[in-house]
């Protein structure tokens, strides 16, 4: 089975520009999870779905940032404008909430965002 | 509120060498769970094993092996004859609602041959 898959990998951008983060989670799964991690702050929950309807946002750093999960499949973390302070890897997880491996959230590869 | 304590900041052993990681957790919940996650050099995080605050019982995987003891609220992680392929920064979680992950700050193992 295909893990969490996440694009770009890498992204590099100018300051004041909008950068869209795109997440597939893993097929079966009914939540999913966007974290941001910097030396600085550690690993950070930024919002989490559960069956596609946010149920936590409250790590959302401010009104710059904002997610969208319109199918079971597909997620997407938008930032504009972006800042120099935005850069950091952002990771997006995905688990199950019922069943014997209910609340292992297995994480993508991560998208590195520099915005310059 | 939660919270994650992993005291070491930083590892070194030699290969061969037992290591134990140490997490300590607060929370007010008595239904919780408890996780703990590698991220090696590469960058990805990886899911070790979670346990539920209701199963006490110490897990052994191969050369990884887990203690959670509820009276002193802590969940650590030994890893018996180390590798350098173990160098990496492991992560103890606590999800009071299963979902939501709050992560502590992370121990840098570094094993050298």
């Amino acid at each position: 089975d295909a893990g969490v898959i996440q694009s770009p990998r890498h992204e590099v951008t100018e300051m004041g520009q909008e950068v869209t983060l795109r997440c597939k989670p893993i097929s079966g799964h009914n939540s999913l999870f966007w974290y941001r991690q910097t030396m600085m702050r550690g690993l950070e929950l930024l919002i989490y779905f559960n069956n596609n309807v946010p149920i936590d946002d409250s790590g959302m750093p401010e009104d710059r940032f904002s997610a969208k999960m319109p199918n079971a499949s597909f997620s997407t973390l938008k930032i504009q404008p972006s800042e120099p302070r935005d850069s950091a890897v952002y990771f997006c997880a995905s688990s199950a909430l019922y069943g014997l491996h209910a609340y292992e959230q297995y994480f993508g590869p991560g998208t590195r965002l520099t915005v310059t | 509120a939660q919270k994650v304590t992993q005291a070491q900041t930083e590892i070194s052993v030699v290969e061969k060498e037992d290591v134990t990681l140490d997490c300590v957790y607060e929370t007010r919940d008595t239904t919780y769970y408890l996780f703990w996650y590698k991220q090696p050099p590469s960058g990805e995080l990886v899911f070790l094993i979670r346990r539920n605050s209701f199963d006490e019982q110490n897990e052994i995987s191969g050369r990884y092996s887990w203690n959670f003891q509820k009276s002193t609220s802590s969940f650590n992680f030994t890893i018996t004859a180390s590798q350098v392929v173990d160098s990496a920064v492991y992560f103890c979680a606590l999800a009071e609602y299963g979902n939501k992950l709050v992560f502590g700050a992370g121990t840098i193992l570094r094993v050298k041959s």
